[in-house]
């Protein structure tokens, strides 16, 4: 299975909005409402920031947000902090019942 | 809440068999929820290893199916991991997850770096 696309770094201020693209095949993201994103800073594990596409678990700031669009999903960082400086990755359900992650982003905090 | 914690050699010859044990605390192995592993290669990104149920229900990722075997032992509350013919490429962190509706990870372990060496 292929790993799912997304852009090796993005940027932004503070206070200003960002997006993170993830794109899969109808195999994956486009099949299926499953896509899920996570934050990982540097030596720590990854965390949960959104799943089923748009959900956010308890705890994760709605500052997050996320959406879906064909075979790409997109996430969304409003009002960026220092804090938000990190790697992302999203990952689908697959059409053969296993998981994928994308290549990773990292997200620099001007 | 769950938490998990990986324990293994962190240091495997190449060829060997990489064995990677996930202890539960906080919760029962045998719940209603599936398990996973994921690999992160140092400086790379997450690949998704397998999944596994108390039944002993498994289910692999494709590229590794063939050299990959995860168990459970509910005795102990834990899962494992065993990686056959090892080389550098395995060289990873290696997580514990909890797997919810086998679609998203919520519970992870800190990881473990297991390497491959002579």
């Amino acid at each position: 299975q292929s790993a799912l696309t997304q852009p090796a770094s993005v940027s932004g201020s503070p206070g200003q909005s960002i997006t993170i693209s993830c794109t899969g095949t109808s195999s994956d993201v486009g099949g299926y409402d499953f896509v899920s994103w996570y934050q990982q800073h540097p030596g720590k594990a990854p965390k949960l920031m959104i799943y089923d596409v748009s959900d956010r678990p308890s705890g994760v700031s709605n500052r997050f947000s996320a959406s879906k669009s064909g075979n790409t999903a997109s996430l969304t960082i409003s009002g960026l902090q220092a804090e938000d400086e990190a790697d992302y990755y999203c990952s689908s359900y697959t059409s053969s019942s296993t998981l994928v992650f994308g290549a990773g982003t990292k997200l620099t905090v001007l | 809440q769950v938490q998990l914690q990986e324990s293994g050699p962190g240091l495997v010859k190449p060829s060997g068999t990489l064995s990677l044990t996930c202890a539960v605390s906080g919760g029962s192995v045998s719940s209603s929820i599936w398990w996973t592993l994921v690999r992160q290669p140092p400086g790379k990104g997450l690949e998704w290893i397998g999944e596994i149920y108390h039944t002993g229900n498994t289910n692999y990722n494709p590229s590794l199916k063939s050299r990959v075997t995860i168990s459970v032992d509910k005795s102990k509350n834990q899962f494992s991991l065993k990686l056959r013919s090892v080389t550098a490429a395995d060289t990873a962190v290696y997580y514990c997850a909890t797997f919810v509706a086998r679609t998203r990870i919520d519970y992870w372990g800190q990881g473990t770096l297991v390497t491959v060496s002579s």
